[in-house]
């Protein structure tokens, strides 16, 4: 089955920064990446998502990159404020498979 | 609110005993999918069904078990528990029997065993 790793599991950056968490996966047949974000306490929610058929998306403050031939794709954001401060996961999934999730990268965006 | 319903929002209870998580998904979507969230394991797939029919299983103990009734929502049970199924259970659904438009999550049961 598919295996997501996901680094670094916690990033700290001042207020400001870029902030960039990467994940690899391990199944070729994966095509859909999604990323969620986790508040504390809270549920996941999508936040973007990138399909095998394109090597970048962006909206507004974030951008994800996809790179098939390495098996790895990135989340990158700009401008870092406060409440950008959550838990990121990644995921992957070949269709009808189910969602595969990374163990998470805890944000932390200091004023 | 994210359209998915889940019930109870907390739940304590003894080990040993039984308890019943309740989901109701978003309106028209006709998948639900259970997962597991500890400190340390992050979001662990347990299974998932579409429109009434099991169509994949992931890391689920044999303790537990699931259904989806006529109507879509699901029901996740837990027996025999144990102080390490104290975890945040997360149900989500999707329109399709894949993830091509994304998962919603539901606000998720936190379940502590004493």
């Amino acid at each position: 089955g598919e295996n997501v790793e996901q680094h670094p599991s916690t990033l700290s950056v001042q207020e400001g920064d870029s902030a960039v968490i990467k994940c690899t996966y391990s199944d070729s047949a994966s095509n859909y990446f999604p990323w969620y974000k986790q508040e504390l306490g809270k549920r996941p929610q999508l936040i973007i998502d990138i399909r095998s058929n394109v090597g970048e998306k962006k909206d507004q403050r974030i951008a994800v990159t996809l790179n098939k031939t390495a098996k790895h794709f990135s989340l990158h954001i700009t401008e870092t404020q406060p409440e950008d401060s959550a838990v990121y996961f990644c995921a992957a999934s070949g269709g009808y498979s189910t969602l595969t999730f990374g163990k998470g990268t805890m944000l932390l965006v200091s004023p | 609110d994210s359209g998915v319903t889940q019930t109870p929002k907390h739940l304590i209870t003894a080990t040993g005993q039984r308890v019943t998580l309740r989901c109701s998904p978003r309106s028209g979507d006709l998948s639900v999918y259970w997962y597991q969230q500890s400190l340390d394991q992050g979001l662990q797939f347990l299974i998932q069904y579409y429109n009434g029919e099991e169509r994949a299983k992931g890391n689920i103990l044999e303790r537990f078990s699931a259904q989806q009734f006529p109507d879509l929502h699901s029901e996740l049970n837990l027996s025999s528990l144990e102080l390490g199924d104290s975890a945040l259970y997360f149900c989500a659904s999707s329109y399709t029997g894949g993830v091509d438009y994304g998962y919603t999550f539901g606000s998720g049961t936190r379940l502590t065993v004493v």
